[in-house]
């Protein structure tokens, strides 16, 4: 089976920066997702990761070390409607395999 | 162009009841995936269709759900004789798998299903 553990919650200040952890055990590995979900709408990709390395995209970054089975998300310059979900999935051949989210609520 | 569409936005029925959920894929998408997410939970992989491919329904929790594809564009998804554990939000989602760097998934705004 696989495995995806990520952190339930996180709340973070305005302007802040705010990391997000994923560790996963899976039965194969071709690449890992991350994906923001705002409460009651779909999840909309925010970075893929295939090889090891940090992935800069504006505000938001993106590690990956296969060999640690191991990615986080890296928010900066916290804005209020950062404020949603992250979902971190793994991809095996045409399968994505979810994590069940991290809740970040960023405060004034 | 239109992203992936999803009817009915809100579902609410008896348990007993059959339902049918409806995805549009994003044209020219080969590959569509059903999801089920239940309050808390991560997406759970329900099945996968791919072009002419047989289906990978592996992720169906039970017989009482199906789902097909027609002319490879529309999916209908199938749910007999709901129970209250199906209460939950349907995600649809279509990618075009042409290359590696094409499997991202477009989600669908889903269908949230009530079985009172």
């Amino acid at each position: 089976g696989q495995n995806i553990d990520q952190p339930t919650e996180m709340t973070a200040t305005e302007g802040a920066i705010v990391q997000i952890n994923c560790t996963y055990q899976t039965s194969g590995f071709n690449g890992l997702f991350w994906y923001q979900q705002h409460a009651g709408e779909a999840p909309t990709f925010l970075s893929y990761n295939v090889l090891d390395g940090l992935e800069e995209k504006g505000r938001f970054s993106s590690f990956l070390s296969r060999s640690k089975g191991y990615s986080y998300l890296l928010l900066k310059e916290l804005q209020m409607k950062d404020s949603a979900s992250y979902l971190c999935a793994v991809r095996v051949v045409y399968k994505l395999s979810f994590g069940a989210g991290t809740t970040v609520t960023v405060r004034a | 162009g239109a992203g992936v569409s999803q009817s009915p936005s809100n579902k609410v029925t008896e348990k007993g009841k059959d339902v049918e959920l409806r995805c549009d894929p994003i044209s020219g998408h080969t590959a569509l995936y059903w999801y089920r997410q239940s309050l808390g939970q991560g997406l759970e992989f329900l099945i996968y269709f791919q072009g002419n491919s047989a289906p990978d329904k592996s992720g169906l929790p039970s017989d009482r759900f199906s789902a097909e594809r027609t002319g490879g564009s529309v999916s209908t998804l199938t749910i007999q004789r709901t129970q209250q554990e199906d209460s939950a939000v349907y995600l649809c989602a279509s990618s075009s798998h042409s290359s590696p760097s094409s499997y991202e998934q477009y989600f669908g705004p889903g269908t949230r299903l009530t079985v009172t």
